[in-house]
């Protein structure tokens, strides 16, 4: 069985530029989670979708951040426009459900210059 | 105070030895939990969830949980080098959803 894919693995973009992540979960995993690793640091969740709807996006900062995931399968995760402090690692997970195990992609290195 | 509070270590181990890990969380009505292992430069790998109160065995890992106490352990036994990663410890609320992580416990295995 396929483990979670992301897209890219690294990127390094300028400050102020754009930037988009791509997840695609383990086929059947109706929940489909973003977070972001600082170094040193555990992850912590941005945005959490059942199907297509986001049901917890209460640490996702708006005013830059957006995410989506239509059709319920595939989600795209933005920046726009990427600050310094975005620097991190993006991780997507995915789980049969809510409360049960989650699973992580490979994730993608973003670093702002 | 952090919601799961984890030693940062490093925690260095002779191989062979038990490797403890603990991990301490503040929220009472957390119901689920797991341990990941995290590889340097690579992300989290799920290696055991436990969701009662004892001890829940899988090879060499034991997964210790006291609701009571509010703890949670991993017991690595016979601990080989290719252990050393950093372990998350994560909690997830009774309905679901975003699990809280502690910040991780460097392990190290000295051969």
């Amino acid at each position: 069985e396929a483990g979670v894919v992301q897209s890219p693995r690294y990127k390094i973009i300028e400050k102020k530029q754009p930037v988009a992540f791509w997840c695609n979960p383990i086929s059947g995993h109706n929940t489909l989670y973003w977070y972001l690793q600082n170094l040193g640091q555990g992850p912590e969740l941005l945005i959490r979708y059942e199907n297509e709807e986001a049901v917890d996006d209460s640490q996702l900062p708006k005013d830059r951040f957006s995410a989506e995931r239509l059709k319920g399968v595939d989600s795209t995760l933005k920046i726009q426009p990427a600050e310094l402090g975005d620097s991190a690692v993006y991780l997507c997970a995915s789980s049969q459900g809510a409360g049960n195990e989650q699973f992580f992609g490979p994730g993608t290195r973003l670093t702002v210059l | 105070q952090k919601e799961v509070e984890q030693n940062s270590g490093p925690l260095s181990v002779p191989e062979g030895a038990i490797a403890s890990l603990n991990c301490t969380y503040s929220d009472r009505v957390s119901q689920s939990f797991f341990w990941y292992r995290q590889y340097s430069g690579k992300s989290p790998e799920l290696i055991m969830s436990i969701y009662s109160n004892g001890d829940k065995e899988d090879g060499r890992f034991t997964a210790q949980l006291n609701k009571a106490s509010q703890y949670v352990s991993l017991l690595i036994r016979d601990s080989q080098p290719s252990d050393s990663a950093t372990y998350l410890c994560a909690s997830s609320p009774p309905r679901g959803g975003k699990l809280i992580f502690g910040q991780g416990t460097e392990l190290s295995v000295k051969p």
